[in-house]
């Protein structure tokens, strides 16, 4: 199993561009999370899922927008970046409810606006 | 005030000795408990859950204190290996989903 893959790894984008993070767990989890860790701060939960079809926003959810069209896959859209969403984002997966079981992490994209 | 409060550190810790360290949380509905670990510039991995009676995973002893609200996690003769940053985590609503809120992280740094 390779778990929890995230592209791209780095990225660098210009003030108003757009891009998609992409995130997909081959575990089979029905739970899906976005993330952004930012520098001597906690992980913000951005996003969640709890199944294909099923999304909700997260403690910091403005400036993107998530969808969840396959079990596997739970891509992170950014539209219009601004230098405030300099970050490190990650993606997790849990089996059952984020609130008591493991959550397996992505390794992360880091991503600059510049 | 934080959700999550930790000691950033670093606590500097030589080889084979002991450390302990705390996580405060502000909800006192919080149902469930964690510590994650995670090297520099790496994703979060669970170390270990923290368990109301305490629980040990080999050289890893994780405690919770209800009426004061606080966590802890004590390593016991250091490796160099458990140099990281050890994330307090914990489920921050009382219902059956929780969203887990983190803390910003204590760092170890364990010298020869």
């Amino acid at each position: 199993n390779a778990g929890v893959t995230q592209t791209p790894k780095f990225r660098i984008l210009k003030i108003g561009q757009s891009m998609t993070l992409q995130c997909t767990q081959d575990m089979n989890h029905n739970y899906m999370y976005w993330y952004r860790q930012d520098p001597g701060m906690g992980l913000k939960l951005i996003y969640y899922s709890v199944g294909a079809g099923i999304t909700d926003k997260g403690e910091v959810p403005n400036g993107y927008n998530v969808s969840r069209s396959t079990t596997e896959d739970f891509p992170l859209r950014l539209e219009l970046a601004a230098p405030s969403q300099t970050s490190v984002y990650f993606c997790a997966s849990s089996g059952t409810s984020g609130g008591t079981d493991t959550q397996y992490f992505g390794p992360g994209t880091r991503l600059t606006v510049l | 005030r934080k959700e999550v409060e930790q000691d950033p550190g670093p606590f500097n810790v030589p080889e084979g000795a002991t450390v302990a360290f705390n996580c405060t949380y502000s909800n006192s509905a919080s149902q469930s408990f964690f510590w994650y670990r995670q090297d520099c510039r790496k994703e979060p991995k669970l170390l270990m859950s923290v368990y109301s009676s305490g629980n040990e995973d080999g050289r890893f002893t994780a405690q919770l204190n209800r009426a004061s609200q606080y966590i802890s996690l004590l390593i016991r003769d250091s490796k160099l290996s458990d140099s990281a940053t050890y994330l307090c985590v914990v489920n921050g609503k009382a219902d059956s989903w929780g969203k887990l809120q983190f803390g910003a992280g204590t760092q170890v740094v364990v010298t020869p």
